[in-house]
This record gives structure tokens, sequence and C-alpha cells, in this order.
């Protein structure tokens, strides 16, 4: 089953504890991105890959590492969390040709930070 | 660059009545539009997409949209809403040539009640 699979779905951490969320897509995408979610804002995105190695800067960066050694992983890392973190995270790939086309979701993080 | 506005936070309707969700975008080149919906606790799943050809795109449980290139909309519509079409819906869009990100708007929460 074509899937994008992120983990943990639910995270509670206190400030400054360095986390990673991962991600992984078994449909031999080339790009990958992460989003944030919060209330009344829609869906903003953090970062973006268009294949290993190749990463780029979202909407919303700061704060924010991302890598992409392999072409099916793209994890999320906060090096240093802080309250305004507090968020639900997607992340979601997509064929790399003829621009983009669909793309698919995880099932989200959702990470609280105290 | 692109904008997406989604001129309804919340559309209230009852059962079986008919339903519009509302969305502009903004481009200065050609686009590719699409509509993901989002229920509670999961992740986006696409409804449909327009990339090109007949205005008119027809997608998953009976919804459809149409492509309208002068007033740079793209309305969502179902002639008959269930309670279970309760949820969160977004319109998206990216340039329709080489590498774009993929804009989001900030949703339109559905609320069927019977």
């Amino acid at each position: 089953e074509a899937q994008v699979t992120q983990n943990p779905r639910y995270l509670i951490t206190v400030t400054g504890k360095k986390l990673t969320v991962t991600c992984s897509q078994n449909m031999n995408h080339e790009y990958m991105s992460w989003y944030r979610q919060d209330p009344g804002l829609g869906l903003r995105q953090i970062y973006y890959s268009m294949n290993v190695e190749v990463t780029d800067k979202g909407d919303v960066p700061e704060g924010y590492k991302v890598s992409r050694k392999e072409k099916r992983n793209f994890p999320l890392i906060l090096e240093s969390p802080s309250p305004n973190q507090t968020s639900l995270y997607f992340c979601a790939s997509s064929r790399g040709d003829r621009g983009h086309t669909e793309a698919f979701f995880g099932q989200g993080t959702r990470l609280t930070v105290v | 660059a692109q904008s997406v506005t989604q001129l309804d936070s919340q559309v209230p309707v009852f059962e079986e009545a008919p339903v519009e969700l509302r969305c502009n975008y903004s481009s200065s080149v050609s686009v590719y539009l699409f509509w993901y919906v989002q229920y509670p606790n999961q992740g986006l799943q696409l409804l449909l997409k327009y990339l090109s050809g007949s205005t008119l795109v027809k997608g998953i449980n009976g919804f459809e949209a149409e492509f309208n290139k002068s007033q740079t909309s793209f309305h969502l519509r179902k002639p008959s809403v269930h309670i279970s079409d309760t949820a969160e819906y977004f319109c998206a869009v990216t340039r329709g040539s080489g590498y774009s990100t993929l804009t989001f708007g900030k949703g339109t929460m559905l609320l069927v009640s019977p």
C-alpha cells in the first residue's frame, strides 16, 4: 500500500530538548516536504526536498532542520524546541516530474512543547 | 508566487442540502489546483485536482469543482451532503510548469447537521 508514515503520532516534550520526527514514503517519490498546521492559519510549509541531498526552506523554517540522505526518508529535527513550535505537523511526498502534482500526506504528528 | 483565499472559515449546512466551498487563487502563471479533505484526527486526502483540460472536475465522494480562469476561482460543490462529509477542506495551488511548492488556503470547516 502506498503510504507516508510519520512517527511518533503524539509527542509531549520540554523546552530545549532536541527531538526528531521521522517521515518515510514507499512510493519512490522525489519530492518531500514538511508542513505545520495551526488553527486559522492552514498549512504552512517548513522545508522541502526535491531529491536526495537537495533541501530548501519553505515559508516558516526558523527553528527546524531537515536532512535527505535517502530518497524514502525525510526527518524533521527540532534542535531546541520552544512552546511556539507546539503544532500539528505533516509530512508529504509527491512525484517530481511536471512540477508538483498530487501530494500524499502522512497521518500527522501532534507536538506539544511545555 | 501564488496565493489562495478560502472565503469562508466555516460553512454550516443541513444534511442533504447542497453546498459550495469557495476558493480564489492568485498567480501570474498557469496553475494546478487541488482540493484536499481532512477528517478529524487524520491526514489530508486528495478530493480532486485540476491540471488541464475540462474545467469541471469530478472527485471522490460526489464532490466536483469548476476551474474559472477569468475569475481565478476553483469552487468546490456537492449537490447533497451527508453527515460524514463533516471535515475541514483545503484548497491548494501550485505553478503549472517547472518546480513549485504547494500553497494552501487556510481551510473551510464544513459542518453538516441532521
